[in-house]
Order: C-alpha cells, then structure tokens, then sequence
C-alpha cells in the first residue's frame, strides 16, 4: 500500500523558515519523480516543485524559485522542501506526491505564515 | 506556461443528472497528458483520470474522460450523492510546470 506522510509544517514568520518532509513507502521510491503541490485556504491546488527520480534535474514554480528548495534521500524514501523567505502567500497545505499525474496524495501538512 | 481554464465556474445539478465539465488549455498539451481530480472539503484530491481518457484504479465507470489537444471533457454521467464535490483539470505534459486549472464546483441542486 502506497502511503506518504507529510510533516514539518506550523507557523513561521514573514522571512522565516520551515523544511518539510515526506515519508514514503510501499512503491520503489528511486523509480518515480516526486512533487509537492500546495493549496492555499479555500483555493485551488498549485503545484510546486519537482525533482526528478535520482535527484539531479529539479523545477520550480516562478512564485517559490529562488526561495524553496527541493531534494530528497533515497536512501530514507524521504521528500524534503527547504522553504526560506517565507511570505504570508506561502500559507497552504503543502502535499507531496509521485510521478507526473498524481495518483497518490499525503494527508498533507499546513504551513502558516504570520506574524 | 500552459494555462487551463475551467467551465463552468460551478453548476448545480440533481443525483441522477449528467454532469459535463470542460477543461482548456492555452496551448496543446501534448499527447493528452491531462488528469482529473476530484476533491470534497478537508480531503486531498482524488485522481480520477489521466492521459485524458484513463480511468485510475477503483474509478466508477460513470466517470468519463475524453479530448485531446487543448480541449477536455470530464463526464459524470449520472451523479451519486458522493459526486458533489470540486473538479480540477491537471496537465502534465513534457516537462514541469504542470499546472492545475480552477476547478469547476458541482452542487446539489
């Protein structure tokens, strides 16, 4: 059974930041380019990072590049988002998911970023 | 950046009517790597369709896909009590960004 565990997420001030983790199992990890995708309170779902099975090739959404960084340990079948410079927009629900179409989804973690 | 619209914005229907959403991309896709998701409140979305027309596993087969290029179609054809909930369009196509459309709301009329 496919299950991925997002944690890492809680309140952080304007300018501060957080790293994200994503626990996964039950599929070969190494396989499988990983996402994170996000969701901001009562909207839709915007997708965020990308990094490629072996972690070499990595993409951004214009709205975190420069700021977010995303890498993973495949020997942990761990998903991390180092997420620096945060800005009130950043609040949201933070999943991670595999391939390209995502067919499996975390429960999510909740980022809020306030003074 | 492939933009996707989604219409209509929200329809309000009765259990046992048919449901069409559509999808629109600002240029083709390719190879129609476009996906559906289905998500009710407080839970994460749900994969219902993918390359287009692909059911994912354990899918009703009320639930239809088709389109190709830049224009898609996600069809319920007779909603269940469990269909109302918000519809997004994803379009993975090459290489990241993928992107995500509004979504389309189907309420219980």
């Amino acid at each position: 059974e496919v299950q991925l565990l997002e944690s890492g997420g809680g309140l952080a001030q304007p300018g501060g930041s957080l790293r994200l983790s994503c626990a996964a199992s039950g599929f070969t990890f190494t396989t499988y380019a990983m996402n994170w995708v996000r969701q901001a309170p009562g909207k839709g779902l915007e997708w965020v990072s990308t990094i490629s099975g072996g972690g070499d090739t990595t993409y951004y959404a214009d709205s975190v590049k420069g700021r977010f960084t995303i890498s993973r340990d495949n020997s942990k079948n761990t998903l991390y988002l180092q997420m620096n410079r945060l800005r009130a927009e950043d609040t949201a629900i933070y999943y991670c998911a595999p391939k390209y179409y995502f067919d499996y989804w975390g429960q999510g973690t909740l980022v809020t970023v306030s003074s | 950046e492939i933009v996707l619209t989604q219409s209509p914005g929200t329809v309000s229907l009765s259990p046992g009517e048919r449901a069409t959403l559509s999808c629109r991309a600002s240029r083709n896709v390719g190879i129609s790597y476009l996906a559906w998701y289905q998500q009710k409140p407080g839970q994460a979305p749900r994969l219902l369709i993918y390359g287009a027309s692909n059911r994912a596993t354990g899918i009703p087969d009320r639930f239809s896909g088709t389109g190709s290029g830049t224009d898609f179609t996600l069809t319920i054809s007779r909603l269940e009590p469990e269909d109302f909930a918000v519809y997004y369009c994803q379009q993975y196509g090459s290489s990241p960004p993928f992107t995500f459309g509004p979504g389309t709301t189907v309420a219980i009329k």
